[in-house]
């Protein structure tokens, strides 16, 4: 399994404000997936991250306010842009090992006032 | 799309209990099953998968069976201890992406 670190593990941040966090892997990965968790909710992906080329974003999400860089195989950074009180959640980084697995990060606890 | 549901979403069992969650999913190209469980405060941690030319999987005090034809996959942890508790997600893997289910809350009661 790959060992993933993200900073940082929380934020408070005023509304209007933007973060970004950072997810770094302790080895090379094609796949890097960022997902949101609401409170005591379920998993929601955000965008795949694409070394080299633009994310992928799913439906509901949108670059303007989630832009992601991918600037290698083991990095990528996700900014949750303009925030309101309604983007606090967890936000997870998750990477693809081969075929199948895919593992998380600790995940960025963000509450946004 | 595909879509995938969990059952229970609490369940609390007395210590050496066993205790059963299920999911059902919705898409037939479904082809790999995992389960995460996340504590609190914490991300969502891998403990067993299942592909779907397997029809169960073991992993000392943890299972997972699949069943293709109904679509539904369930997981199986035996002599339950109070560190099993958490909350536990099955998905499916559909079209590259993993679909997750709302996720079951396990207490395990010493």
């Amino acid at each position: 399994s790959a060992v993933i670190s993200q900073k940082p593990s929380r934020d408070i941040c005023q509304r209007g404000t933007s973060l970004t966090i950072q997810c770094q892997v302790d080895s090379q990965v094609t796949m890097m997936f960022w997902y949101r968790q609401q409170p005591g909710q379920s998993l929601t992906l955000i965008a795949t991250a694409n070394q080299g080329s633009e994310a992928t974003y799913e439906s509901g999400f949108v670059i303007d306010k989630f832009p992601i860089s991918r600037p290698n195989l083991t990095f990528s950074t996700l900014t949750v842009s303009n925030m309101s009180p309604e983007d606090s959640s967890i936000y997870l980084c998750s990477v693809g090992a081969g075929p199948y697995e895919q593992y998380f990060g600790p995940g960025t606890r963000l509450t946004v006032t | 799309g595909e879509n995938v549901e969990q059952h229970p979403s609490t369940l609390s069992v007395q210590e050496g209990d066993s205790a059963v969650i299920k999911c059902t999913y919705s898409d037939s190209a479904s082809n790999y099953f995992p389960w995460y469980k996340q504590e609190l405060g914490k991300g969502p941690q891998l403990i067993i998968d299942i592909r779907s030319n397997v029809g169960e999987k073991k992993d000392q005090r943890i299972a997972v069976t699949l069943n293709k034809t109904a679509k539904h996959f369930s997981l199986h942890i035996t002599e339950t201890q109070p560190e099993d508790s958490a909350v536990y997600f099955c998905a499916a893997r559909s079209q590259g992406n993993l679909i997750f289910g709302k996720g079951t809350k396990l207490s395990v009661k010493p």
